[in-house]
Formats: structure tokens, sequence, C-alpha cells
């Protein structure tokens, strides 16, 4: 069965700090995996996809198919970070996303 | 101002009504989603839609029904079946099903029932 994981409610850093978000995935095949990020009072909106392989805000993850992860990191955390984070997987048919519970991220100074 | 909008934002409901969320899109996408997201449960799948009058159920379909008759338009009802109603629903919207990855959101719509 596919499955998005994300163990961490929440995740607490200090501003400068490196920051790890994590993702586990169940999926037969090739996945196709992306962060999503919502901000206070913002729409929920794209970050990143591993197809590619890209930086954004200084956010990178890495598909490892041996541990069937995807984690997020960025190695210097900002206050503006401060947000909740999905984790999501294209479905067996390829239609649709599932998405995991999501991470609160909380970045204070 | 393209993009997605949902309304109304907050709606409250008696047990046993029926009440029909809308969803409009002006990007001209084929695809269009409806996510169901609860606190501590992230985001579920209720329905998808892929082209015109056509539509598939997702994850947690029942107590749920919807339409696809024009390409810009894909309303939610949430029926007096569905046993837990009170939700933040999200719609959303990619330019085609097989490109689902970047999906488009809109701003919600909050679901009360008394």
């Amino acid at each position: 069965a596919q499955r998005v994981t994300q163990p961490e409610k929440l995740l607490s850093v200090f501003k400068g700090a490196p920051v790890e978000l994590k993702c586990n995935y169940s999926y037969s095949g090739s996945p196709e995996l992306f962060w999503y990020v919502q901000y206070s009072r913002q729409r929920l909106q794209l970050l990143l996809r591993h197809i590619s392989r890209e930086s954004i805000k200084g956010f990178t993850a890495d598909l490892n198919k041996g541990e069937t992860s995807f984690h997020l990191k960025k190695p210097f955390a900002q206050e503006e970070d401060s947000a909740m984070y999905y984790c999501a997987l294209f479905n067996q048919a390829g239609t649709a996303l599932i998405f995991g519970k999501g991470t609160t991220l909380s970045v204070s100074s | 101002d393209g993009g997605i909008t949902q309304s109304p934002k907050y709606l409250f409901r008696k047990e046993g009504q029926n009440v029909t969320l809308s969803c409009e899109q002006n990007l001209n996408h084929d695809a269009m989603y409806w996510y169901r997201q609860d606190p501590g449960q992230g985001l579920r799948l209720i329905y998808y839609s892929q082209i015109v009058n056509d539509f598939q159920k997702g994850d947690i379909a029942e107590g749920y029904s919807v339409s696809r008759e024009k390409k810009e338009s894909f309303p939610l009802t949430v029926t007096s079946a569905q046993k837990n109603p009170t939700a933040f629903y999200l719609c959303a919207s990619s330019i085609a099903a097989g490109r689902a990855g970047e999906l488009f959101f809109g701003e919600g719509s909050r679901l009360t029932v008394l």
C-alpha cells in the first residue's frame, strides 16, 4: 500500500540551527515525492519535488530508495521557516497526491 | 486575479442537512481535487476529477458527492450521510492529472456542524 509517514508532529529549533524534517514512504516501483509548505495565513504551496533536485529557500531533499526516505533539510534555520510542512507522494495511478500528516516547524530566536 | 476560489470560507450546518462547497478555478487546469484537512490527520483525498464529466473516489469518499459539469468548477456536497463532517476542506487543481505533483490550492472552507 502507498503511504507517507511523517513521524514528528512538531519540531522546534533555534534560529541558525540545522533542520531535518523526516519523511518515509511506502510504494511499489519508482516514487515521485514532494514537499509542500503552509505558512501562517497562506495557502498550501509546493516547496520542492525530488525529480528537479533543486534547492528552494535553502531547503533540499534527497530521495533515498534504500531507506525509503525523503527527508527535508536546511543547514541554518530562519524564523520565517516556521510553518507546517507536508510530504507527499504520487499515488500508484499517478493521478493524485497522497499526503503525510504534516510536521509543524517552529524556529525561535 | 488568477487562481482557485473556494466559498464560503466559513459554513455552519445543522445535523441532517446537506451542504455544498464551491470551488472555481481560472487557471485552465484539467484536474481538480478535494481534500479534507483535520488536525493530526494531514490531508486526505475525498474526490478528484481528471476531466470534465468524470471523477474518481479518493480515500474517504463516503458521505460526499461531486460533479464536474464545467472545467472551471468542481463543487463538493457534504451529505447527511457523512458521519463526521466538521473539518477544513481544501480544493486544488493541477494542469493535468498526469502532472498532479504541482497542485494549486484554494484558501479552504471550514465547515462546522452544530
